[in-house]
């Protein structure tokens, strides 16, 4: 089971911040986490990653708290073409990249 | 630098033939991970390869699926007199050695219908 939650959709305006959070509170010491997103049934693409610095990089910014209990994805300027679903996914990365999905976010960028 | 290549995109088989899915990793890349991907469900992990190695099949259904991962070529997920409900896509990824601490690629899948 994965042990992320988020919400299960969000809707935001062309051209707007999407602001996309997620709850890890049971999160160790040595776990990252990794945002990846899926366009309509293509493959994973990777986002970002983090450990417990706020990260950013020419896709989005990833502000994790202080306690590492939750982090938010941020798209600076949303467009149509990242509507997606949007999964944040914590795991110890020297166990290999056995990810463990969950349900996701499914953003919809609307004009 | 080619990303993961999957082939073939689409694949339809009958019940109870064979289905080879192939994955070519990235360049550099000597771990392999496959996913699968029901209709309308989330990602299901299956199994990590190494080169010559399985690393965690925990994913995998005990009967008709094998995977490999050869010293030369691609991984091969295999899956055994094929039933109605082996149709989905199926993601392969890959990364780096453990050590690079570095995220996972993946391909845009196969698709296998069976009819």
């Amino acid at each position: 089971d994965a042990k992320t939650t988020q919400p299960p959709s969000m809707d935001c305006a062309e051209g707007r911040a999407a602001n996309l959070p997620c709850n890890h509170s049971t999160i160790s010491g040595n776990e990252y986490v990794y945002w990846y997103r899926q366009i309509h049934s293509q493959g994973p693409q990777y986002i970002i990653h983090g450990l417990k610095n706020n990260e950013t990089n020419e896709m989005a910014s990833l502000i994790i708290t202080e306690d590492r209990k939750s982090s938010t994805l941020i798209l600076p300027h949303a467009t149509l073409r990242d509507t997606a679903v949007y999964y944040c996914i914590s795991y110890p990365m020297e166990y290999g990249n056995k990810l463990v999905f969950g349900a996701g976010t499914i953003l919809r960028v609307k004009s | 630098n080619a990303g993961v290549m999957q082939n073939p995109r689409h694949l339809v088989r009958r019940r109870g033939q064979e289905a080879r899915l192939r994955c070519s990793p990235m360049k550099g890349h000597s771990h392999v991970y496959w996913y699968r991907q029901l209709p309308e469900e989330g990602l299901k992990f299956m199994v990590y390869l190494q080169k010559e190695n399985i690393i965690d099949e925990s994913g995998m259904p005990k009967e008709r699926f094998s995977a490999e991962f050869p010293k030369e070529g691609p991984s091969i997920l295999r899956i055994q007199q094929v039933v109605r409900g082996d149709s989905a896509a199926y993601f392969c990824a890959s990364s780096p050695s453990l050590e690079s601490r570095t995220e996972a690629f993946f391909g845009q899948g196969t698709r296998l219908t069976v009819v």
